[in-house]
Protein backbone atom coordinates (compact mmCIF):
# COMPACT_ATOMS: atom_id res chain seq x y z
CA UNK A 1 0.00 0.00 0.00
CA UNK A 2 1.27 3.29 -0.83
CA UNK A 3 -0.14 5.34 1.80
CA UNK A 4 0.27 9.42 0.74
CA UNK A 5 1.82 10.44 -1.84
CA UNK A 6 3.36 13.93 -2.58
CA UNK A 7 4.71 15.48 -6.06
CA UNK A 8 6.42 17.36 -6.51
CA UNK A 9 9.55 15.55 -4.39
CA UNK A 10 11.29 19.40 -4.10
CA UNK A 11 10.92 22.54 -7.06
CA UNK A 12 12.48 26.22 -7.20
CA UNK A 13 9.92 28.48 -8.21
CA UNK A 14 10.54 32.09 -8.79
CA UNK A 15 8.07 34.54 -6.82
CA UNK A 16 4.95 35.80 -7.95
CA UNK A 17 4.24 32.20 -10.02
CA UNK A 18 1.88 29.94 -8.89
CA UNK A 19 2.22 26.24 -8.30
CA UNK A 20 -0.28 23.33 -6.70
CA UNK A 21 1.34 20.84 -4.54
CA UNK A 22 -0.17 17.46 -5.14
CA UNK A 23 -1.32 14.87 -2.41
CA UNK A 24 -2.68 11.54 -3.04
CA UNK A 25 -3.90 9.07 -0.71
CA UNK A 26 -5.18 5.27 -1.07
CA UNK A 27 -6.45 4.32 2.58
CA UNK A 28 -9.85 6.10 2.19
CA UNK A 29 -9.27 8.53 4.78
CA UNK A 30 -12.57 10.75 5.51
CA UNK A 31 -9.78 13.75 6.83
CA UNK A 32 -6.80 15.23 5.03
CA UNK A 33 -4.50 17.95 6.05
CA UNK A 34 -1.96 20.50 5.14
CA UNK A 35 1.10 21.12 7.11
CA UNK A 36 4.34 23.02 7.00
CA UNK A 37 7.19 22.62 8.62
CA UNK A 38 9.82 25.41 9.25
CA UNK A 39 13.03 25.11 11.49
CA UNK A 40 12.47 25.99 15.24
CA UNK A 41 8.36 26.39 14.20
CA UNK A 42 7.12 22.86 14.17
CA UNK A 43 4.62 21.81 12.47
CA UNK A 44 1.81 24.07 11.60
CA UNK A 45 -1.58 23.58 9.99
CA UNK A 46 -2.60 25.65 6.67
CA UNK A 47 -5.93 23.86 5.09
CA UNK A 48 -7.82 20.80 6.32
CA UNK A 49 -10.47 18.73 4.91
CA UNK A 50 -13.34 16.41 7.09
CA UNK A 51 -14.49 14.73 3.67
CA UNK A 52 -14.92 15.05 0.11
CA UNK A 53 -16.34 18.67 -0.60
CA UNK A 54 -15.41 20.21 2.36
CA UNK A 55 -12.30 22.36 3.70
CA UNK A 56 -11.22 24.76 6.21
CA UNK A 57 -8.65 26.75 7.26
CA UNK A 58 -5.46 26.13 10.05
CA UNK A 59 -3.48 28.52 11.50
CA UNK A 60 -1.64 29.53 9.12
CA UNK A 61 -3.68 30.13 5.77
CA UNK A 62 -2.95 32.92 4.06
CA UNK A 63 -1.89 32.81 0.42
CA UNK A 64 -3.20 28.90 0.42
CA UNK A 65 -5.70 27.63 -1.05
CA UNK A 66 -6.91 23.63 -1.60
CA UNK A 67 -10.23 21.65 -2.51
CA UNK A 68 -11.37 18.59 -2.06
CA UNK A 69 -13.13 17.05 -5.06
CA UNK A 70 -13.26 13.69 -4.02
CA UNK A 71 -11.96 11.30 -1.17
CA UNK A 72 -8.51 10.96 -2.32
CA UNK A 73 -6.89 14.22 -3.49
CA UNK A 74 -6.40 17.37 -1.84
CA UNK A 75 -4.55 19.48 -4.04
CA UNK A 76 -2.79 22.97 -2.26
CA UNK A 77 -2.28 25.80 -4.48
CA UNK A 78 -0.35 29.19 -3.90
CA UNK A 79 -1.42 31.66 -5.93
CA UNK A 80 1.15 34.05 -6.07
CA UNK A 81 4.33 32.79 -4.29
CA UNK A 82 6.58 34.69 -2.14
CA UNK A 83 9.84 33.95 0.09
CA UNK A 84 8.21 33.40 3.05
CA UNK A 85 6.65 30.18 1.47
CA UNK A 86 9.82 28.39 1.42
CA UNK A 87 9.06 25.27 3.34
CA UNK A 88 8.99 21.85 3.53
CA UNK A 89 5.10 21.17 2.91
CA UNK A 90 3.35 17.90 4.53
CA UNK A 91 0.37 16.57 3.51
CA UNK A 92 -1.56 14.13 5.99
CA UNK A 93 -4.84 11.82 6.35
CA UNK A 94 -6.31 10.28 9.01
CA UNK A 95 -9.61 7.77 9.62
CA UNK A 96 -12.45 10.12 11.00
CA UNK A 97 -13.86 13.12 10.35
CA UNK A 98 -16.70 15.32 11.42
CA UNK A 99 -19.27 16.42 9.06
CA UNK A 100 -20.08 18.94 10.70
CA UNK A 101 -17.42 21.17 11.17
CA UNK A 102 -14.21 21.00 13.47
CA UNK A 103 -11.13 18.51 13.00
CA UNK A 104 -10.19 14.55 13.58
CA UNK A 105 -8.12 13.98 16.03
CA UNK A 106 -7.63 10.29 15.01
CA UNK A 107 -4.40 9.17 14.06
CA UNK A 108 -2.74 11.25 11.29
CA UNK A 109 -0.56 9.73 8.39
CA UNK A 110 1.73 11.91 6.65
CA UNK A 111 2.97 11.60 3.31
CA UNK A 112 6.81 12.49 2.19
CA UNK A 113 6.93 15.98 2.02
CA UNK A 114 7.62 18.93 -0.79
CA UNK A 115 10.57 20.79 -0.20
CA UNK A 116 9.99 23.72 -1.55
CA UNK A 117 12.03 26.94 -2.53
CA UNK A 118 10.55 30.25 -3.09
CA UNK A 119 13.44 32.88 -4.75
CA UNK B 1 4.77 31.43 25.18
CA UNK B 2 3.36 28.06 22.70
CA UNK B 3 1.19 26.04 24.38
CA UNK B 4 4.05 23.02 24.03
CA UNK B 5 7.09 22.89 24.64
CA UNK B 6 9.84 21.06 23.85
CA UNK B 7 13.43 21.04 23.85
CA UNK B 8 15.33 20.91 20.77
CA UNK B 9 18.53 19.24 21.08
CA UNK B 10 20.07 17.66 19.92
CA UNK B 11 20.69 14.95 21.70
CA UNK B 12 23.65 12.13 21.60
CA UNK B 13 24.01 9.46 23.73
CA UNK B 14 25.71 6.02 23.06
CA UNK B 15 24.15 2.91 21.46
CA UNK B 16 22.43 0.85 24.24
CA UNK B 17 21.67 4.35 26.62
CA UNK B 18 18.22 4.86 27.90
CA UNK B 19 16.88 7.97 26.37
CA UNK B 20 13.97 10.70 27.92
CA UNK B 21 12.52 12.85 25.50
CA UNK B 22 10.04 15.54 27.00
CA UNK B 23 7.43 18.12 26.36
CA UNK B 24 5.42 20.72 28.66
CA UNK B 25 2.55 21.92 27.66
CA UNK B 26 0.16 24.98 28.94
CA UNK B 27 -3.55 24.00 28.46
CA UNK B 28 -5.18 21.76 30.53
CA UNK B 29 -7.90 20.97 28.23
CA UNK B 30 -5.19 18.35 26.24
CA UNK B 31 -6.46 14.65 26.31
CA UNK B 32 -4.91 12.69 23.88
CA UNK B 33 -0.63 12.62 23.66
CA UNK B 34 1.07 11.43 20.35
CA UNK B 35 4.70 11.10 19.60
CA UNK B 36 5.73 10.94 16.39
CA UNK B 37 9.29 10.04 14.47
CA UNK B 38 10.70 11.43 12.19
CA UNK B 39 13.64 10.41 9.71
CA UNK B 40 15.71 12.92 7.62
CA UNK B 41 13.83 14.11 4.70
CA UNK B 42 10.74 12.03 5.67
CA UNK B 43 7.36 12.59 6.80
CA UNK B 44 6.44 11.79 10.68
CA UNK B 45 5.10 8.64 11.54
CA UNK B 46 3.00 7.68 14.53
CA UNK B 47 5.18 6.13 17.22
CA UNK B 48 2.53 6.49 20.54
CA UNK B 49 -0.22 7.54 21.09
CA UNK B 50 -2.34 7.40 24.59
CA UNK B 51 -5.27 9.02 26.19
CA UNK B 52 -5.04 11.23 29.58
CA UNK B 53 -2.53 10.22 32.28
CA UNK B 54 -0.74 6.90 32.60
CA UNK B 55 1.81 5.15 30.83
CA UNK B 56 2.33 3.03 27.81
CA UNK B 57 4.79 0.41 26.94
CA UNK B 58 5.42 -1.26 23.37
CA UNK B 59 8.16 -3.06 23.06
CA UNK B 60 11.26 -1.05 23.58
CA UNK B 61 9.07 2.59 24.20
CA UNK B 62 7.67 3.70 26.99
CA UNK B 63 5.19 7.07 26.66
CA UNK B 64 4.18 8.48 29.93
CA UNK B 65 2.04 11.35 30.92
CA UNK B 66 1.45 13.05 33.96
CA UNK B 67 -1.44 15.79 33.64
CA UNK B 68 -1.15 17.05 36.69
CA UNK B 69 2.28 18.74 35.89
CA UNK B 70 1.32 18.90 31.90
CA UNK B 71 3.96 16.75 31.00
CA UNK B 72 4.68 13.89 29.04
CA UNK B 73 8.03 11.71 27.99
CA UNK B 74 8.57 8.84 26.14
CA UNK B 75 11.45 6.58 26.99
CA UNK B 76 13.61 4.81 24.47
CA UNK B 77 15.24 1.71 26.07
CA UNK B 78 18.41 -0.30 24.77
CA UNK B 79 18.47 2.90 22.14
CA UNK B 80 19.82 1.83 18.51
CA UNK B 81 21.52 3.82 15.92
CA UNK B 82 18.33 3.11 13.80
CA UNK B 83 16.51 5.08 16.59
CA UNK B 84 18.76 8.32 15.30
CA UNK B 85 15.45 10.58 14.14
CA UNK B 86 13.51 14.03 15.58
CA UNK B 87 10.84 12.88 17.81
CA UNK B 88 7.62 15.21 17.75
CA UNK B 89 5.20 15.25 20.75
CA UNK B 90 1.55 16.33 19.61
CA UNK B 91 -1.90 16.44 21.29
CA UNK B 92 -4.97 17.07 21.30
CA UNK B 93 -8.29 18.08 23.26
CA UNK B 94 -10.52 15.62 21.39
CA UNK B 95 -13.74 16.79 20.14
CA UNK B 96 -12.80 17.00 16.90
CA UNK B 97 -10.08 19.95 17.92
CA UNK B 98 -7.23 20.47 16.09
CA UNK B 99 -3.72 18.38 16.75
CA UNK B 100 -0.88 20.84 18.44
CA UNK B 101 2.79 19.45 17.36
CA UNK B 102 5.54 19.92 19.12
CA UNK B 103 9.05 21.60 17.35
CA UNK B 104 11.08 18.35 17.50
CA UNK B 105 13.82 16.74 19.87
CA UNK B 106 16.27 15.20 17.59
CA UNK B 107 18.14 12.81 18.66
CA UNK B 108 21.39 10.95 17.42
CA UNK B 109 22.33 7.29 19.05
CA UNK B 110 26.21 6.93 18.45
CA UNK B 111 27.01 3.15 18.07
Amino acid sequence: TAGITQAPTSQILAAGRSMTLRCTQDMRHNAMYWYRQDLGLGLRLIHYSNTAGTTGKGEVPDGYSVSRANTDDFPLTLASAVPSQTSVYFCASSDSGSTSGGLSTDTQYFGPGTRLTVL
Amino acid sequence: QKEVEQDPGPLSVPEGAIVSLNCTYSNSAFQYFMWYRQYSRKGPELLMYTYSSGNKEDGRFTAQVDKSSKYISLFIRDSQPSDSATYLCAMSKGGYQKVTFGTGTKLQVIP
